[in-house]
């Protein structure tokens, strides 16, 4: 099957300009999650869609983050507009499962790299 | 505060060479620890679940065990191809499904 997919996979942009990403997760997973690695820290959490529903947005930094899904497919991350310390790598997971003893893992894109200059 | 902490940061392994790799964790209540592996420019991919203390699993040269304040992934016999990042990560009671607390990482280099 094909895995998650993002892009672009890199992104290179001025502060104070707009940058959307990305993800598509495996057919049929309902659960799409975002996450950031900002340099030298541990990855992040930053939130959970069930289907177009936001589950979880707890994560997210502040309100210049924007996340949708429509239809339930695929998902998109907005910054607007981009601050310096927005640069990090933006990763999305995909899971099938929403029950059970969480024993399934998450399956990670390759992430996309944002540069704020 | 919930936390993860792994160690060492770096880990230098000749080929053959069998070693440990920490995670300690601080969360309010455990509902599963994960292990997964990082190669450079790629996202983490998923090892092992761990949900209680005693639980081990094993994937070839891979072995995760659990206890109640730590875990650890062993590794015997390693190649150069185990040569990677390890991430441990943490969901806790309190925190939604996907929102977990993950180390920094354990990066690993094997050389023959």
């Amino acid at each position: 099957e094909a895995g998650v997919t993002q892009f672009p996979s890199h992104s290179v942009i001025e502060k104070g300009q707009t940058v959307t990403l990305r993800c598509d997760p495996i057919s049929g997973h309902d659960n799409l999650y975002w996450y950031r690695r900002v340099m030298g820290k541990e990855i992040k959490f930053l939130l959970h869609f069930v289907k177009e529903s936001k589950q979880d947005e707890s994560g997210m930094p502040n309100n210049r983050f924007l996340a949708e899904r429509t239809g339930g497919t695929y998902s998109t991350l907005k910054v607007q507009p981009a601050e310096l310390e927005d640069s990090g790598v933006y990763f999305c997971a995909s899971s099938q499962k929403t029950t059970g003893r969480y024993g399934y893992g998450y399956t990670f894109g390759s992430g996309t790299r944002l540069t704020v200059v | 505060e919930d936390q993860v902490t792994q160690s060492p940061e770096a880990l230098r392994l000749q080929e053959g060479e069998s070693s440990s790799l920490n995670c300690s964790y601080t969360v309010s209540g455990l509902r599963g620890l994960f292990w997964y592996r990082q190669d450079p420019g790629k996202g983490p991919e998923f090892l092992f679940t761990l949900y209680s203390a005693g639980e081990e699993k094993e994937k070839e040269r891979l072995k995760a065990t659990l206890t109640k304040k730590e875990s650890f992934l062993h590794i015997t016999a390693p190649k150069p191809e185990d040569s990677a990042t390890y991430l441990c990560a943490v969901r806790y009671y309190g925190g939604s499904q996907g929102n977990l607390i993950f180390g920094k990482g354990t990066k690993l280099s094997v050389k023959p």
